[in-house]
């Protein structure tokens, strides 16, 4: 199970912090992301992190948000600065998947940049 | 960047037809493409892997197929739980999806 938190409301220019709670499995041991979707849109990719802390980013938010990861406390994290517009979306935390698929998705939280 | 693209954007349908969603990639993807199916205030939910591996417990009514740059999600029967909306994701270089395909009633 996945839990997302942190979401809300910033203004343009601002900061949030995301975080997901996941239970029900091995944390440290699989790849994490986040995914975020504008209301009534597709499915945007926005970063992943690696059991050991690689990570990558979409190009619409490197440099802007970082990915991290407590693996003792089963949890990730998504620091978002230099909040956009563009940035308001549902934000959903999932789970990568052994053969690298997105498998596993949380109820997402909602940001919104206003 | 691998560019996905997704057709058809909408499909009407009745109950108990077969329909053909088809995801394109912009470059070779081999089978690293899924299918997941969303309902409105939901998240997405995974149906297929693999381009083809069907997920436990997703009725085998759902087909997916496709090698290389051209993938197919075929939907036979189809069953009023299915209007819903389909993505694909490609994950053979870090993760694109397509636009969606938002399936409704006929």
């Amino acid at each position: 199970q996945l839990v997302e938190s942190g979401g809300g409301l910033a203004q343009p220019g601002g900061s949030l912090r995301l975080s997901c709670a996941a239970s029900g499995f091995i944390f440290s041991d699989f790849d994490m992301h986040w995914v975020r979707q504008v209301a009534g849109q597709g499915l945007e990719w926005v970063s992943t992190i690696e059991p050991a802390g690689e990570t990558y980013y979409a190009g619409s938010v490197k440099g802007r948000f970082t990915i991290s990861r407590e693996n003792a406390n089963n949890s990730l994290y998504l620091h978002m600065t230099g909040l956009r517009a563009g940035d308001t979306a549902k934000y959903y935390c999932v789970r990568g998947a052994e053969t690298a698929h997105l498998d596993v998705w949380g109820k997402g939280t909602a940001v919104t940049v206003s | 960047d691998i560019q996905v693209t997704q057709s058809p954007s909408t499909l009407s349908a009745s109950v108990g037809d077969t329909v053909t969603i088809t995801c394109r990639a912009s470059q070779t993807i081999m089978t690293w493409l899924a299918w997941y199916q969303q309902k409105p205030g939901e998240a997405p939910k995974l149906l297929i892997h693999k381009a083809s591996t069907l997920v436990t417990g997703v009725p085998s009514r759902f087909t997916g197929s496709g090698f290389g740059t051209e993938f197919t999600l075929t939907i036979s029967d189809l069953q009023p739980d299915d209007f819903a909306t389909y993505h694909c994701l490609q994950y053979n270089a870090l993760f694109t999806f397509g636009p969606g395909t938002k399936l409704d009633f006929k």
